[in-house]
C-alpha cells in the first residue's frame, strides 16, 4: 500500500464549479497535511495546511481531514481556469521530520 | 529574501559522470530535504537533514549522497550517473514541529537533470 494515495485525473470541471480532490494516507500517527499546488514547469506552493480533525476555511479553499477514516481531501469553490495544475497531497510519516507526497491529481478548469 | 536556491537549473550529464546539485536557503530552517520528481509523477523523498550533521534516507537514496555541515546548505551527490536519474530535482526547507508552520516545505525552482 502506498504511503499517500490520490487520484491521478485529470478532473475536469467547469468553471465556477466547485473542484473535490481527495486522498488516502497509510500511516495513522501522520500529524500534518497538506495540500500543494503545482504548475506545469514549476515547483509546488503551499494551498492549505491541516493538522485537526475537520474543516478549514481559507478563501475559495477548504481541507477536511478525517483521521479515523485517514483521508484528507481539498474543495476549490468557484473553480477558475487559472486553478488548472496539479494538486499534492502531502503527509508527514515515518516519524515527524518526513513529509511523503502522493502522485498528484491533475485538475482542469474548463472555461 | 531569497528563500531557497538551487543550481544548476539544468545539466546533462554522460553515464557515469558525477555532479553536486547544490541547495541554500536564507531563512534559517532546521529541516532540508531532496526530492526527485519524474515526468507524471508526484514527489519522492531521496534524503533529508533535521540539521547540521544529521542527515537520513528517504525513499530513493541508492545512487545518492548528501552532506549537511552548515545550517544553510545541503548538497546532493550524484556519483556514476545512470539514465534512470534523469528527473527533476527540488530541494526544501522547513521548520520544525512545534511551532506555526510545522512541515511546511518551501521549495527551491528545481533542477532538471538528464543522463544520456
Amino acid at each position: 500500500q502506498k504511503e499517500v494515495e490520490q487520484n491521478s485525473g485529470p478532473l475536469s470541471v467547469p468553471e465556477g464549479a466547485i473542484a473535490s480532490l481527495n486522498c488516502t494516507y497509510s500511516d495513522r500517527g501522520s500529524q500534518s497535511f497538506f495540500w500543494y499546488r503545482q504548475y506545469s514547469g514549476k515547483s509546488p506552493e503551499l494551498i492549505m495546511s491541516i493538522y485537526s480533525n475537520g474543516d478549514k476555511e481559507d478563501g475559495r479553499f477548504t481541507a477536511q481531514l478525517n483521521k479515523a477514516s485517514q483521508y484528507v481531501s481539498l474543495l476549490i469553490r468557484d473553480s477558475q481556469p487559472s486553478d488548472s495544475a496539479t494538486y499534492l497531497c502531502a503527509v508527514n510519516s515515518g516519524g515527524y521530520q518526513k513529509v511523503t507526497f502522493g502522485t498528484g491529481t491533475k485538475l482542469q478548469v474548463i472555461p | 529574501n531569497a528563500g531557497v536556491t538551487q543550481t544548476p537549473k539544468f545539466r546533462i550529464l554522460k553515464i557515469g559522470q558525477s555532479m553536486t546539485l547544490q541547495c541554500t536557503q536564507d531563512m534559517n530552517h532546521n529541516y532540508m530535504y531532496w526530492y526527485r520528481q519524474d515526468p507524471g509523477m508526484g514527489l519522492k523523498l531521496i534524503y533529508y537533514s533535521v540539521g547540521a550533521g544529521i542527515t537520513d534516507k528517504g525513499e530513493v537514496p541508492n545512487g545518492y549522497n548528501v552532506s549537511r555541515s552548515t545550517t544553510e546548505d545541503f548538497p546532493l551527490r550524484l556519483e556514476l550517473a545512470a539514465p534512470s536519474q534523469t528527473s527533476v530535482y527540488f530541494c526544501a526547507s522547513s521548520y520544525p514541529p512545534g511551532g506555526g508552520g510545522a512541515n511546511v516545505l518551501t521549495f527551491g525552482a528545481g533542477s532538471r537533470l538528464t543522463v544520456l
